[in-house]
């Protein structure tokens, strides 16, 4: 496997399941971000891990729980989720989280919640 | 606040009609402009990095402008491969959180034969 690796592809969730996606790089790269990306509305930055310490959470609720038990394995915990919450979820990473770093991005999870 | 406008939303071509594709910014310090390609139901895939206005980069059909305002994604003879959403996103000098990037909603390209 090579570049930004996201599983699973598709989801389907009731309001009242608990699931994980989970996102993994293969490039040595040091910060990790999580993104929602909603139909007709611009790429939303959730989490941003470096160095596996958290460094930003964009006013996400609480029912979104991130995870980085290394640089190289990310996860976002959904639990008790809303309709709204329906979207891709879309995983990146970038050599640091320094200015200038491009993010390179997974493929997403496409998350319909029900 | 920054603030990413892309335009048009969607554009459609003949095979070979080149045409640029616009994304207005206004950004305190900027520190990258990136360019990317997403397909349907797919991660944006990277195409370029611009750091400073006057620069300018090419792959293959794509050719990537910026200036102090905006940046420009020219495409030279499209093919129907290029089709995609293309999207341009910021990064502005933020102290300590200067990964953020602000993304615009994209132009949706269609490419006819």
């Amino acid at each position: 496997e090579t570049g930004v690796t996201q599983t699973p592809r598709h989801l389907v969730m009731g309001m009242t399941n608990k699931k994980s996606l989970k996102c993994e790089q293969h490039l040595g790269h040091n910060a990790m971000y999580w993104y929602k990306q909603s139909a007709k509305k611009p790429l939303e930055l959730m989490f941003v891990y470096s160095l596996e310490e958290r460094v930003e959470n964009n006013s996400v609720p609480s029912r979104f729980s991130p995870e980085c038990p290394n640089s190289s394995h990310l996860f976002l915990h959904l639990h008790t989720l809303q309709p709204e919450d329906s979207a891709l979820y879309l995983c990146a990473s970038s050599r640091s989280q320094g200015s200038g770093e491009t993010q390179y991005f997974g493929p997403g999870t496409r998350l319909l919640v029900l | 606040e920054d603030q990413v406008t892309q335009s048009p939303e969607a554009l459609r071509l003949q095979e070979g009609e080149s045409s640029s594709l616009n994304c207005s910014y206004t950004v305190s310090g900027l520190r990258g402009l990136f360019w990317y390609r997403q397909d349907p139901g797919k991660g944006p895939e990277f195409l370029f990095t611009l750091y400073s206005a006057g620069e300018e980069k090419e792959k293959e059909r794509l050719k990537a402008t910026l200036t102090k305002k905006e940046s420009f994604l020219h495409i030279t003879a499209p093919k129907p491969e290029d089709s995609a959403t293309y999207l341009c996103a910021v990064q502005a000098a933020r102290g300590g959180s200067n990964y953020k990037l602000t993304f615009g909603k994209g132009t949706l390209l269609t490419v006819n034969p």
